[in-house]
């Protein structure tokens, strides 16, 4: 299957500082991508749709101003935490849609774990 | 955020049995997918569904995209150790620009050797 990839895996920081997570599809363009987050036990939860070229669109009760999306590129995602706070530490996860092939399919990054302190 | 009924929500089960779950909803779906997570790591796409009542196959999983576009399953025949982890279906939407998946609940599957 396609390949998508995140950095960084983990990564531990200050309350009140940003932390940038990068997505980025090897394999394929992606003129879509998701960013979720997962809380243990639960299932994801998406928090937004990256679109090449233009604005997120943002999930009910997500904040656009909390969660910055930029999608410069075919290939690249990225998700700013900011000013983040220990409810945030969370397991971000995106994904990249391929429809290439006549297909219409969504891969994973393999996650990010942020821990606030 | 909208989700799916995933069941079971686990199950226990010994090595060489044949596992079976499923998702409902009460929306219409063009689209399912079924993902396998391991602790840790991102869901790993293992069959997608495009038509309502086909039937696919990937090794010892095969999946089915239910008639009424409302439900989907999955089995697992003769499992094995490593089909251990959480299974999640997720559903795509007639329309829309943005194409979400809406995923189920997910179902953990632990395998006795």
């Amino acid at each position: 299957g396609a390949v998508v990839s995140q950095h960084p895996s983990r990564v531990i920081c200050k309350s009140g500082t940003s932390v940038k997570i990068e997505c980025r599809s090897l394999d394929f363009q992606a003129t879509t991508m998701f960013w979720y987050r997962q809380f243990p036990k639960q299932s994801l939860m998406l928090m937004a749709t990256s679109n090449e070229g233009s604005k997120a669109t943002y999930e009910q009760g997500v904040e656009k101003d909390k969660f910055l999306i930029n999608h410069a590129s075919l290939t690249l995602s990225t998700l700013t935490v900011t000013s983040a706070h220990p409810e945030d530490s969370s397991f971000y996860i995106c994904s990249a849609r391929d429809t290439s092939g006549g297909a219409d399919t969504q891969y994973f990054g393999p996650g990010t774990r942020l821990t606030v302190l | 955020g909208q989700q799916l009924n995933q069941s079971p929500q686990s199950m226990f089960i010994q090595e060489g049995e044949d596992v079976s779950m499923n998702c409902t909803s009460s929306s219409i779906f063009n689209t399912w997918l079924w993902y396998k997570q391991d602790p840790g790591e991102g869901p790993v796409l293992l069959i997608a569904l495009y038509k309502a009542g086909e039937l696919t196959s990937n090794g010892r999983l095969t999946a089915q995209f239910g008639i009424t576009r409302k439900d989907s399953f999955l089995n697992i025949s003769a499992s094995i150790p490593s089909d251990v982890g959480i299974y999640f279906c997720a559903g795509r939407t007639l329309g829309g620009a943005t194409n979400k998946l809406i995923f189920g609940t997910g179902t953990l599957l632990a395998v006795q050797p």
